[in-house]
């Protein structure tokens, strides 16, 4: 089954407008929580990381949202730009643990 | 300049032959992985290596093998492949002990 399920499965924002993945997961022992970006053609790339000791974590335009007790999290992307189209992809991996469960993906496209 | 490459970008087989993907990288990451990537199912792991001829399975091993013999570089071979194995694959590094993983490129494989 799935342990991390992301939702939508594709969005469209206009440019200048806040951008919401959202993301749940199963496994009470996942700790560290990675959202990648993928552009058509490339590898991900980390974007930006929560561990579950935070509630928030900011990075430049782009906002964690983690709530533990609920098991989700939420991706806030402030001012999206065209650059921002991308697929989107969280993750999630026990402590001290190298595997990394991935999402299944949000496809954004964020129109000028 | 930190980087992950694959070789090749792009393989076009025939059911049943014999594939060999290579993946090198230059920042003597200890930890390396194979991942496939398939429409609606997100990056799947194969075989995670933690370095040297230590190598475990993944969450979906069957149908592959790996070998590292050196720390750079780390092969994922499929012995008369099927066309099921169609997919994008993705070998990945990160240093022992930190959960960043940096993506190669892919290598968009097709099974006939």
């Amino acid at each position: 089954q799935q342990q991390v399920r992301q939702s939508p499965q594709s969005l469209t924002v206009w440019e200048g407008e806040t951008a919401i993945l959202n993301c749940s997961y199963e496994n009470s022992a996942f700790d560290y929580f990675p959202w990648y970006q993928q552009f058509p053609g490339e590898g991900p790339a980390l974007l930006i990381a929560i561990r579950s000791v935070s509630d928030k974590k900011e990075d430049g335009g782009f906002t964690i949202f983690f709530n533990k007790r609920e098991k989700n999290l939420s991706l806030h992307i402030k001012d999206s730009q065209p650059g921002d189209s991308a697929t989107y992809f969280c993750a999630a991996s026990e402590a001290m643990g190298y595997k990394l469960t991935f999402g299944t993906g949000t496809s954004l496209l964020v129109d000028p | 300049d930190m980087k992950v490459t694959q070789m090749p970008r792009y393989l076009i087989k025939r059911m049943g032959e014999n594939v060999l993907l290579e993946c090198g990288q230059d920042m003597s990451h200890e930890t390396m992985y194979w991942y496939r990537q398939d429409p609606g199912l997100g990056l799947q792991l194969i075989y995670i290596s933690y370095d040297v001829d230590s190598n475990s399975e993944g969450d979906i091993p069957k149908g592959y093998r790996v070998s590292r013999k050196k720390r750079e570089h780390f092969s994922l071979i499929l012995d008369s492949a099927k066309t099921n194995q169609t997919s994008v694959y993705f070998c990945a590094s990160s240093l022992y002990g930190n959960y960043e993983q940096y993506f190669g490129p892919g290598t968009r494989l097709t099974v006939l």
